[in-house]
């Protein structure tokens, strides 16, 4: 069983539409952090959070750390937001990081 | 500003040869790692680094080696090369370990062993 699992694997949206991706996880962690990888690039850090909720532009990323369960958001979806989305657990005894299998999201025109 | 950078970005190599896939980063971090990302899967820790002098094995360390002279670098080793180690291989580094810290990721390195 993974530390952390992501859903859905991947899915498809109109412009515009609203997206969720959920990541629930099941170590003891100091962090939930979401990273975009585009295709053929690298992976960079979209947020960095312990609790409550973060909004960057149209990405908004929650955490509920009883359930242990994230989700990021996407208001008015475009085109340039297609990517790998990954989840990743820092764990609480501070040397590693797990990480899901990542959401393949691909918006239409 | 650099962040992580990493060498080379593509590389086919033969079954049985060697090879060392760089890494730098400039931001001064102490912790260092590498991961492999296998289609469908998660990245995979190899090995990894909480300063210079110091590595440790992580889930896969297996066919691979590496070394950590200074805070900047951090190369890996991959001897011996086989298929199974056909894969896209990212170095990352963080201030001080997954405690409330970003990690930057390099570019990512992608290895066929044929």
């Amino acid at each position: 069983k993974n530390e952390v699992e992501q859903s859905p694997q991947n899915l498809t949206a109109q412009e515009g539409e609203f997206i969720t991706i959920n990541c629930s996880y099941s170590v003891g962690i100091s962090a939930l952090h979401w990273l975009q990888q585009h295709p053929g690039g690298g992976i960079v850090s979209l947020f960095m959070l312990s609790s409550g909720k973060k909004k960057h532009g149209r990405l908004i990323a929650t955490i509920n750390i009883q359930e242990k369960h994230s989700s990021l958001h996407i208001t008015a979806s475009h085109p340039r937001d297609s990517a790998v989305y990954i989840c990743a657990a820092a764990s609480n005894t501070g040397n590693q990081f797990y990480f899901g299998t990542g959401t393949s999201l691909t918006v239409i025109p | 500003n650099a962040g992580v950078t990493q060498t080379p970005k593509f590389r086919i190599l033969k079954i049985g040869q060697s090879m060392t896939l760089q890494c730098t980063q400039d931001m001064n971090h102490n912790y260092m790692y590498w991961y492999r990302q296998d289609p469908g899967m998660g990245l995979k820790l190899i090995y990894y680094s909480v300063g210079a002098g110091i590595t440790d094995k992580g889930e896969v360390p297996n066919g691979y080696n590496v070394s950590r002279s200074t805070t900047e670098d951090f190369p890996l080793r991959l001897e011996l090369a086989a298929p199974s180690q056909t894969s896209v291989y990212f170095c990352a580094s963080s201030k001080q370990g997954a405690w409330g810290n970003t990690i930057y990721f390099g570019e990512g390195s992608w290895l066929t062993v044929v």
